[in-house]
């Protein structure tokens, strides 16, 4: 089975900061990885598919990066309504995996 | 607009069964791979099981083997996860998720697993 190391955990950070959340698998996945946002009781909502590719909808300062073995989501600028938890998901191979998530928490 | 709508969850003692139901609409259901995942109270999501187009794979996570059962009715445009000799751990929140990079989810349905 493919692990998805999520790091960090949990994170304090205050408007306007850049953030940067990584995914390491344990084997190649190619860029078969998807990031998600969940706010606390809501649905999660994809933000970034096949690694770098931004979902139609989502603002511009979220992006994705990576390819392999290591991926980023990145934050330019955090925003209010962007403090939440962040899920990685590798879809290269069965079992499909989730990383662990990072908490977002306001500074 | 696409949409999923979960259904069937409750309360069920250790042991017991359920059956949960999602209805889909707004897109081809018929040619849309789909998937279940789990959220348990507090905790990170996870995947459980994907079945193809007209049903001839189904995969699972190891933890539900031989426990749960992955089926659609593309006539229904419905998705459907028996679950059978539930245990206390598999309490949880049950998304449906179109599999296209899981890019729609419903609402999702609760599955308490208690005595």
């Amino acid at each position: 089975d493919i692990q998805m190391t999520q790091s960090p955990s949990a994170m304090s950070a205050s408007v306007g900061d850049r953030v940067t959340i990584t995914c390491r698998a344990s084997q190649g996945i190619s860029n078969y990885l998807a990031w998600f946002q969940q706010k606390p009781g809501k649905v999660p909502k994809r933000l970034i598919y096949t690694a770098s590719s931004l979902q139609s909808g989502v603002p511009s300062r979220f992006s994705g990066s990576g390819s392999g073995t290591e991926f980023t989501l990145t934050i330019s600028s955090l925003q209010p309504e962007d403090f939440a938890t962040y899920y990685c998901l590798q879809l290269y191979s069965y079992p499909l995996t989730f990383g662990g998530g990072t908490k977002v928490e306001i500074k | 607009e696409v949409q999923l709508v979960e259904s069937g969850g409750g309360l069920v003692q250790p042991g017991g069964s359920l059956r949960l139901s999602c209805a889909a609409s707004g897109f081809t259901f018929s040619s849309s791979w789909m998937t279940w995942v789990r959220q348990a109270p507090g905790k990170g999501l996870e995947w459980v099981a994907n079945i193809k187009e007209h049903g001839s794979e189904k995969y699972y996570v190891d933890s539900v083997k031989g426990r749960f059962t992955i089926s659609r009715d593309n006539a229904k445009n419905s998705l459907y996860l028996q679950m059978n000799s539930l245990r206390v751990e598999d309490t949880a929140v049950y998304y449906c998720v179109r599999y296209r990079g899981m890019d729609v989810w419903g609402q999702g349905t609760t599955v308490t697993v208690s005595s």
